[in-house]
């Protein structure tokens, strides 16, 4: 059963723009949600999170967007710039049940951002 | 160290040989994670060591897998009689203190190739 579900798989967006991505959940105790980039070669680094007491973070030109009714979260990168192209992961944990140190990824969204 | 090492960067096996995989750790950090990402896939929980001890070790796929920490230190992570379904990138994991809102800090990874 995949609990964190995302897309698209691949993006391809012109600088400058707006990219998108979307993940769903299905578990209502998960309480936190990360969302880590990944360029070839390398491990993912956590980019930014959100708790679900908000419905919207922002770090420079990336926010999170959080619906907790509908068990929904993206990611929105303003002003995509070529650098942006990597492969991005959510990822969601839970505090409750005792393992609050494991995180379900989505599957990825690799992200181009032509020049 | 700076960041969270992990060796070999590659390594090819053939079917039903053991691997070896290392993983050290940023230094102070008491919590490890162990994650596999096969191809097209998101990141697939292992195992959690908490010191050296690992409370939840649910994600090994099968006995032949294992996994050991020492001295709150290096892990090693040993796959025995691989199989092709083992090809995947191992990537490892460490934080401060473990827990939902622990930012994690991956190492690039173990390229694993059966043949």
């Amino acid at each position: 059963q995949q609990q964190v579900k995302q897309s698209p798989q691949s993006l391809i967006v012109q600088k400058g723009g707006i990219s998108i991505i979307n993940c769903a959940y299905e578990n209502t105790a998960f309480d936190y949600f990360p969302w880590y980039q990944q360029f070839p070669g390398k491990g993912p680094a956590l980019l930014i999170a959100i708790r679900p007491d908000v419905s919207e973070k922002k770090e420079g030109r990336f926010t999170i967007s959080f619906n907790k009714s509908a068990k929904q979260f993206s990611l929105h990168i303003m002003d995509s710039q070529p650098g942006d192209s990597a492969t991005y992961f959510c990822a969601a944990s839970s505090r409750s049940g005792g393992s609050n140190y494991k995180l379900t990824f989505g599957k990825g969204t690799l992200l181009t951002v032509n020049p | 160290g700076a960041g969270v090492s992990q060796s070999p960067s590659n390594k090819v096996t053939e079917k039903g040989k053991d691997v070896e995989l290392r993983c050290d750790p940023i230094s102070g950090h008491t919590a490890l994670y162990w994650y596999r990402q096969r191809l097209g896939q998101g990141l697939e929980f292992l195992i959690y060591f908490q010191g050296n001890s690992a409370p939840d070790k649910s994600g090994l796929p099968s006995d032949r897998f294992s996994a050991e920490r020492t001295g709150e230190s290096v892990s090693t992570l040993t796959i025995q009689r691989t199989q092709q379904e083992d090809s995947a990138v191992y990537l490892c994991a460490s934080s401060r203190k473990g827990g939902t809102n622990e930012k994690l800090f991956f190492g690039s990874g173990t390229q694993l190739s059966v043949l």
